[in-house]
């Protein structure tokens, strides 16, 4: 049962075009989501985080959106630039002592030149 | 000091041999984690340390066994493993409870 969906396994996108990587879940006691940028054969690099008392939050080129109801979260990468060309997974936690992560099966994004 | 470190960076390995992975930060980090992650797959958890106490185990087999011998430092001991056992091997940290984890770079391991 994947409680955190991604079902776009890649995207292509050009250069200083808006990138838009999506994000379901189903389990609501998810109150706490990030997304994490991999480049092959390295460990996960923490990009930005909501709480789920938010609807969005924005970190430079980077902003994401949560909509609770829909139980949907979205990444937005403006503009693009090809060294954003690596696999995006988001990942939800329902916090707690463990804050243990739930991560999606992750889509791969082309930024063009 | 804002990384996880992790040695080795690659480990090839028998199905009858013992090893060891180890995790190292220096953040003041009191959770500690491993994940493990196949090829095209996301990362899925495996332990959980939460102030050097093992709160977490994911029904993972006993022939991985973790340690946290300080606050510091995380190993995972390696015996008898099995071909399908081959994956990435991610270490990660965070403060405490909804606060973001930091990976290491992870330890490819083979076992043949």
């Amino acid at each position: 049962d994947q409680q955190v969906k991604q079902n776009s396994p890649s995207l292509s996108v050009q250069e200083g075009r808006i990138s838009i990587l999506n994000c379901d879940y189903t389990n609501s006691m998810f109150d706490y989501f990030l997304w994490y940028k991999k480049y092959p054969a390295e460990g996960p690099t923490f990009l930005i985080s909501i709480s789920s008392i938010k609807d969005k939050n924005e970190d430079g080129r980077f902003t994401v959106f949560l909509n609770k109801s829909a139980k949907h979260l979205s990444l937005h990468i403006v503009p693009s630039q090809p060294g954003d060309s690596a696999v995006y997974f988001c990942a939800a936690s329902g916090g707690g002592a463990t804050n243990k992560l739930i991560f999606g099966t992750g889509t791969l994004l082309a930024v063009q030149p | 000091d804002t990384e996880v470190t992790q040695t080795p960076k690659h480990l090839v390995m028998g199905m009858t041999n013992k090893k060891s992975l180890k995790c190292e930060q220096h953040m003041g980090h009191r959770a500690m984690y491993w994940y493990k992650q196949k090829a095209k797959k996301p990362p899925e958890l495996m332990f959980v340390y939460s102030y050097e106490k093992l709160s977490i185990n994911e029904s993972v087999p006993s022939r991985f066994s973790p340690e946290c011998p300080n606050s510091s430092l995380l190993n995972l001991h390696l015996h008898a493993l099995q071909p399908e056992d081959s994956a990435l091997y991610l270490c990660a940290s965070s403060q405490g409870s909804y606060n973001e984890q930091f990976f290491g770079p992870g330890t490819r391991l083979t076992v043949l």
